[in-house]
């Protein structure tokens, strides 16, 4: 039951570079989005949300634009540093439906080459 | 800043025994979770908890499973017979929640391993 789906499973770019990570959700109870963040042996840091209320929301070099008609997420990464190679993962909840719960895409995994 | 812990980092246990792995959620929290990942898989959703009490649990989380917030600080999910299958990342989390900020913020993980 893939609700929440990362099609993309790596994703390479450059430094200085846009990096774009994708997200499709089918359920469409969901009405708030995150991205994480993860590290090899650490827990996932978050990194920004957005509600359905909103089709963009900015935080430093991180934006993520939502799409509700396509069920579509992106998180853009502008200009992509070599730090930021991670595991990116897309979660979604349906607050309204007074679900907390996040479920989780599988994860892109990010490297940007120096 | 303020940040989830979780104890042990990593718990070796044999089939059939109790484990019970600990958090300590960011102080002025109100919601808790756990979470889990087997390896090469999702990270999934275990059991929410607020007000001292479960708010929603998954299919995951049966009879074996259980959680307690026994001081004003700790947070902990007990496995009562252990499985081979229970063999994962716990990552325990918190957030404000109905405040108006639900973003959720993890712990490190305890690693499981059952044997």
């Amino acid at each position: 039951d893939q609700q929440v789906k990362q099609n993309s499973p790596s994703l390479s770019v450059q430094e200085g570079r846009i990096s774009i990570l994708n997200c499709d959700y089918t359920n469409s109870m969901f009405d708030y989005f995150l991205w994480y963040k993860k590290y090899p042996a650490e827990g996932p840091t978050f990194l920004i949300s957005i509600s359905s209320i909103k089709d963009k929301n900015e935080d430093g070099r991180f934006t993520v634009f939502l799409n509700k008609s396509a069920k579509h997420l992106s998180l853009h990464i502008v200009p992509s540093q070599p730090g930021d190679s991670a595991v990116y993962f897309c979660a979604a909840s349906s607050l309204q439906g007074g679900s907390e719960k996040l479920v989780f895409g599988k994860g892109t995994k990010l490297t940007v080459n120096p | 800043e303020p940040e989830v812990t979780q104890t042990p980092s990593h718990q070796v246990t044999q089939m059939g025994q109790e484990v019970i792995l600990r958090c300590v959620p960011i102080s002025n929290h109100l919601y808790f979770y756990w979470y889990r990942q087997i390896l090469g898989q999702k990270v999934e959703f275990l059991v929410s908890f607020y007000n001292n009490e479960i708010s929603e649990k998954s299919e995951i989380f049966d009879d074996q499973f259980s959680v307690e917030r026994p001081d004003g600080s700790n947070f902990t999910l007990k496995i009562r017979s252990t499985k081979l299958e229970d063999s994962a990342m716990y990552f325990c989390a918190s957030s404000l929640a109905g405040t108006g900020v639900y973003e959720q913020y993890f712990g490190p993980g305890t690693r499981l391993t059952v044997t």
